[in-house]
C-alpha cells in the first residue's frame, strides 16, 4: 500500500542536542509537508517542499531546518531542541497539479520527548 | 487570512447514538477535508470534500461551499470513533501553493 512512514515512532533527546526525524513515503507527491501538533491543539504547520522548493512559514523558529534530498525522503532537523519542543510531529504529502492542491496524507507521527 | 471553526468543542455520546459535527471557514476554499486522529495520533482521511454531499459506511459529509460550512455525520456511533475530529480547508490567496488551515477539533467521546 502507498503511504507516508515516519520514523522513529518515538525520540527521546536531551535539551539542547540536535535530533534528526525521518519521513518517506511511496505515494510519489510533489509536496511534503512537517506540522507540530503540541497536547490538545491542532497540527500547525512549519515548513513544507514543493519538489525542491522550500517554503518556510513565517513564524517557524529558526531553529527547525528540512532537507529533502530527493522526492521520496524529507527530514526535520532540530538544532537545539528546548523542552517547549517537546510535541508529534507530523508528516504530510500531497500531489500539487495546476495551482490546486490534491488531499493529503498523513504518517504515524513521531513523538519527541525533551529532557 | 482564514478562521476555521468547528463546533461543538467536544461531544461525549452512548454507543449507538448519532452525531453531526460542523465545520465553517470564513472565506471561500479550494477544498476540504475531514480527518480522525486516532488514540495514538495518527490523522486518518475520512473525506476530501469542496461540495456536495460523501457517504462512507456510517460517516457521511456534506460541504456547502457557497455558505462557507460542511457538516461530517457519523451514525449509530461505536467506542472506536472516539478522538477528535478535524475539518482543514486547502485555501491559498496570492499564493499558487495549497496548504491546509486546520480548525481547533472536535473531541468525541463514545461510552459503551
Amino acid at each position: 500500500d502507498a503511504m507516508v512512514i515516519q520514523n522513529p515512532r518515538y525520540q527521546v533527546t536531551q535539551f539542547g542536542k540536535p535530533v534528526t526525524l525521518s519521513c518517506s513515503q511511496t505515494l510519489n507527491h510533489n509536496v511534503m509537508y512537517w506540522y507540530q501538533q503540541k497536547s490538545s491543539q491542532a497540527p500547525k504547520l512549519l515548513f513544507h517542499y514543493y519538489d525542491k522548493d522550500f517554503n518556510n512559514e513565517a513564524d517557524t523558529p529558526d531553529n527547525f531546518q528540512s532537507r529533502r534530498p530527493n522526492t521520496s525522503f524529507c527530514f526535520l532537523d532540530i538544532r537545539s531542541p528546548g523542552l517547549g519542543d517537546a510535541a508529534m510531529y507530523l508528516c504530510a504529502t500531497s500531489q500539487q497539479r495546476s495551482g490546486a492542491m490534491g488531499e493529503q496524507f498523513f504518517g504515524p507521527g513521531t513523538r519527541l520527548t525533551v529532557l | 487570512g482564514i478562521q476555521v471553526e468547528q463546533s461543538p468543542p467536544d461531544l461525549i455520546l452512548q454507543e449507538g447514538a448519532n452525531s453531526t459535527l460542523r465545520c465553517n471557514f470564513s472565506d471561500s476554499v479550494n477544498n476540504l477535508q475531514w480527518f480522525h486522529q486516532n488514540p495514538w495520533g495518527q490523522l486518518i482521511n475520512l473525506f476530501y470534500i469542496p461540495s456536495g454531499t460523501k457517504q462512507n459506511g456510517r460517516l457521511s459529509a456534506t460541504t456547502v461551499a457557497t455558505e462557507r460550512y460542511s457538516l461530517l455525520y457519523i451514525s449509530s456511533s461505536q467506542t472506536t470513533d472516539s478522538g477528535v475530529y478535524f475539518c482543514a480547508v486547502d485555501y491559498h490567496r496570492g499564493s499558487t501553493l495549497g496548504r491546509l488551515y486546520f480548525g481547533r477539533g472536535t473531541q468525541l467521546t463514545v461510552w459503551p
